[in-house]
């Protein structure tokens, strides 16, 4: 069975560090894309960026550029989500989620359906 | 680009609902719609992709369209039940942006 299990909920404090990982496991983790999708409290789904973890190549979101961190640890079929400074407006739900396809080249994007997502992370940024 | 969704719809069970996303720039035909469902409490799970096609599992109580002349799709979810009561988001891309979703719909089945 395919499967992506999140790390557990998080409360921390504005100018925190953070990482948050998603435990891949049913199939080969280096041969697919980990895209890690926000829900705010009461809103919808905001796609911030992917990581294929056979290279390591990442493409952000604009609006997650430089606010967030992607990677991955082959060995343990992790990815991984990282913010070096959290405020308050980073409350919300985080998912990883597998696409089924994603290309890209010289700004040019396509992509396929995320068919798995872990069962998320909520991170509470408060003082 | 923007998917815009109704904010909410709400349906007796036994009967149909239509979902609507609109896109707001480029082709609705050109790259492929898909579409979430996510219950209370729950991970997104998906319903319909690639315009029309059924994951193993979703019940052919679910459909999916593309109407070029609105430039929108539509999930269509007949024989409604009451564990269809949930939020559903529309999915696309364009060249420039790689998953773009709209504002999710709340499906009220009263």
């Amino acid at each position: 069975e395919v499967l992506l299990v999140q790390s557990g909920a998080e409360v921390k404090k504005p100018g925190e560090s953070l990482k948050i990982s998603c435990k891949a496991s049913g199939y080969k983790f280096n041969n697919y894309w980990i895209g890690w999708v926000r829900q705010m409290p009461g809103k919808g789904l905001e796609w911030m960026g992917v990581i294929y973890p056979g290279d390591s190549d990442t493409t952000y979101s604009p609006s997650f550029q430089g606010q967030v961190t992607i990677s991955a640890d082959k060995s343990i079929s992790t990815a991984y989500l990282q913010w070096s400074s959290l405020r308050a407006s980073d409350t919300a739900m985080y998912y990883c989620a597998r696409p089924t396809s994603f290309y890209h080249s010289g700004g040019f994007y396509s992509s396929g359906v995320f068919d798995i997502w872990g069962q998320g992370t909520m991170v509470t940024v408060s003082s | 680009f923007m998917l815009t969704q109704p904010h909410s719809v709400s349906e007796s069970p036994g009967k149909t609902v239509i979902i609507s996303c609109t896109r707001s720039s480029g082709s609705i035909a050109t790259n492929h719609v898909q579409w979430y469902q996510q219950r209370p409490g729950s991970s997104p799970t998906t319903v319909i992709y690639d315009d029309n096609q059924r994951p193993s599992g979703v019940p052919d109580r679910f459909s999916g369209s593309i109407d070029s002349s609105s430039n929108s799709a539509s999930l269509t979810i007949s024989g409604l039940k009451t564990e269809d009561e949930a939020d559903y988001y529309c999915q696309s891309y364009d060249s420039s942006s790689p998953w773009v979703f709209g504002g999710g719909t709340k499906l009220t089945v009263l």
